[in-house]
This record gives C-alpha cells, sequence and structure tokens, in this order.
C-alpha cells in the first residue's frame, strides 16, 4: 500500500514568489494536515483539511493557504514568499475525524522549500 | 490554543542505559498523546501514544506515563540501543479531530 506523497521533494524560490506544495494521502483517508518544519521549531501546524474542508487553521499569516480536492488530494500555496519560510513541509493523513479525537498520523517524507 | 513544551532538547546515554523524555501540555482538555520518532532524513513515525483515561502504556522497551492533575507526560526508553538514535516528538490533541500541537522535540543519541 502506497504511503502520503508529496511534491516536489525540493523546491527552490526567491523571495516574493509563490510555492505550490502538493501531497496525496494515503486511499481511505479523508483528513490532511500540513506542517511546516523550521530548524529548531519542531514541527507547527499549518492547515487541516477534511472532506473538502478547511477544519482548523494554525497561527500562520494568511498567504499560507491550501484546498482539498475531491479525491482527497491537498495542495498548500504560500504566496509572497519570505525568507523565514523556508522549512521542510510536512504533509500527514488520517482516517475521518473521531468524535473524541486521536488518531495517528502518517507523514510524507515532505517538501524542503528554500527561498533566496 | 494549546501549548506543548518538551525537555531536554538533547539528550546522550550511553547504549543499554535508559532515557527520559518529559512533556507539559497547557490545555487540560487534550486528551490524547502520541510520540512521534523522526530519523535523521526519514519522516516521523508514531511509536506510542497513550489516552487521557490511562496512566502508563508499555509496549516492549517503550513505556508513556501521563498524570493529568499534573499536565505532563513522560517517554520512558529502555535499554537503549544505537537505533534509538533520532529526534522524539511528543504532541497533544484536544476534542474531535487529530491536529496534533507538537513539542520541539529532544535529539537523543546513543553512544557505543
Amino acid at each position: 500500500e502506497a504511503g502520503v506523497t508529496q511534491s516536489p521533494t525540493h523546491l527552490i524560490k526567491t523571495r516574493g514568489q509563490q510555492a505550490t506544495l502538493r501531497c496525496s494521502p494515503i486511499s481511505g483517508h479523508t483528513s490532511v494536515y500540513w506542517y511546516q518544519q523550521a530548524l529548531g521549531l519542531g514541527l507547527q501546524f499549518l492547515l487541516w483539511y477534511d472532506e473538502g474542508e478547511e477544519r482548523n487553521r494554525g497561527n500562520f499569516p494568511p498567504r499560507f493557504s491550501g484546498r482539498q480536492f475531491p479525491n482527497y488530494s491537498s495542495e498548500l500555496n504560500v504566496n509572497a514568499l519570505e525568507l523565514e519560510d523556508s522549512a521542510l513541509y510536512l504533509c500527514a493523513s488520517s482516517f475521518a475525524p473521531r468524535p473524541l479525537g486521536g488518531g495517528e498520523l502518517f507523514f510524507g517524507e515532505g517538501s524542503r522549500l528554500t527561498v533566496l | 490554543g494549546e501549548n506543548v513544551e518538551q525537555h531536554p532538547s538533547t539528550l546522550s546515554v550511553q547504549e543499554g542505559d535508559s532515557a527520559v523524555i518529559k512533556c507539559t501540555y497547557s490545555d487540560s482538555a487534550s486528551n490524547y498523546f502520541p510520540w512521534y520518532k523522526q530519523e535523521l532524513g526519514k519522516r516521523p513515525q508514531l511509536i506510542i501514544d497513550i489516552r487521557s483515561n490511562v496512566g502508563e502504556k508499555k509496549d516492549q522497551r517503550i513505556a508513556v506515563t501521563l498524570n493529568k492533575t499534573a499536565k505532563h507526560f513522560s517517554l520512558h526508553i529502555t535499554e537503549t540501543q544505537p537505533e534509538d538514535s533520532a529526534v522524539y516528538f511528543c504532541a497533544a490533541a484536544t476534542g474531535g479531530g487529530n491536529k496534533l500541537t507538537f513539542g520541539t522535540g529532544t535529539q537523543l543519541k546513543v553512544e557505543l
């Protein structure tokens, strides 16, 4: 069974440009999560999508946005790139949310974004 | 929102020794506490988790304890091996869904 796949693996952009990152969840998973992993800062929650809707958003500016498609894949868009956006962007997927919460997240290998 | 603090940031132990990583959380409504292991250049993977209605859970050499009153939980690794060397992240989730708030990670190094 294929795991969570992300593309591109690496992306180099310059300040002010836009970046688009893509994620395909594990088959059967309806939830997709995006995390930013910058050096020394752990995993910072960006966005959570389930069944095509944004369910929660982390403390990031509006230039970080995304969407989930009918096939549950997702893309993350970062507009007006800044140097501090350089990080590893991890996508994770899981089964549908449970009423009491809690369930394993399956992560992809990540997309390394470098902003020059 | 939830805030998770994790200590220490780095931990070096001798092979065969035990390692303990501690986390505290701020939201008393949090009810799910997983631990993820991230090897160098690899994706984070779940190694153990615990729910708020359980005080301790063990899986071979790994155990997690939870103190709801003090709002802290810990990861215990016994008989450490070189392959345990990695970054370990604690996390907490509140309510429905699987949105996790992660700690800042602990770099564990097991020396021969």
